[in-house]
């Protein structure tokens, strides 16, 4: 059973460095077949999803995030990384890690994290 | 970006009532609609992958359709573990997006 858990800081100052690392469980990045995703969720609001990265370390943004984003991954830890640049109060969410199947037709988020609640505050 | 509107924002009905929850895509998406269930405090769950395909483990009571721009989540006989909030999302291109949710109630 593949798990995901998600770790960093629950409160970062405005203008600072968001940090969430997600430690894969149960599978292997490093075997291919996956992408690895991040997806957040404002406080009482729908969710946003942020962008993926396969094992190569090619990744793909939400363009509304795109300039502030950066997503890496370690296969020896079994490990994929989010940083959020420069952020402000509209970043506070819970930051979910999720693994994206893909199929004929697409992709879809079968296994998550339980998410983190990050808060940005002074 | 693709926009889906899903339909209603909430509802609530009684343990076996038929629930049909709708997505509406601001262009053809083909049959790139996903659907989940998230309870409150927890992760999303992918109950509905590719707008009809049944993800493994889901009661069969849930079931997708359509394609296009229109879809429907069907729950054919609610069950007091069915509470919570649906979301669709489209992976016909990225950015994917979500619709706002539609939290169902039991009565």
């Amino acid at each position: 059973q593949v798990q995901l858990q998600e770790s960093g800081p629950g409160l970062v100052k405005p203008s600072q460095t968001l940090s969430l690392t997600c430690t894969v469980s149960g599978g292997s990045i490093a075997s291919g077949g996956y992408y690895w995703s991040w997806v957040r969720q404002h406080p009482g609001k729908g969710l946003e999803w942020i962008g993926y990265i396969y094992r190569s370390g090619s990744t793909v943004y939400n363009p509304a995030l795109k300039s502030r984003l950066s997503i890496s991954v370690d296969t020896s830890q079994n490990q994929f990384s989010l940083k959020v640049n420069s952020v402000t109060v509209a970043d506070t969410a819970v930051y979910y890690c999720a693994r994206v199947n893909g199929y004929d037709l697409g992709y879809y988020f079968d296994y998550w994290g339980q998410g983190t609640p990050v808060t940005v505050s002074s | 970006d693709i926009q889906v509107t899903q339909s209603p924002s909430s509802l609530s009905a009684s343990v076996g009532d038929r629930v049909t929850i709708t997505c509406r895509a601001s262009q053809s998406i083909s049959s790139y609609l996903n659907w989940y269930q998230q309870k409150p405090g927890k992760a999303p769950k992918v109950l509905i992958y590719a707008a009809f395909n049944l993800q493994s483990g889901v009661p069969s009571r849930f079931s997708g359709s359509g394609s296009g721009t229109d879809f429907t989540l069907t729950i054919s006989s609610l069950q007091p573990e069915d509470f919570g909030t649906y979301y669709c999302q489209q992976n016909y291109n990225t950015p994917w997006t979500f619709g706002r949710g539609t939290k169902v109630e039991i009565k």
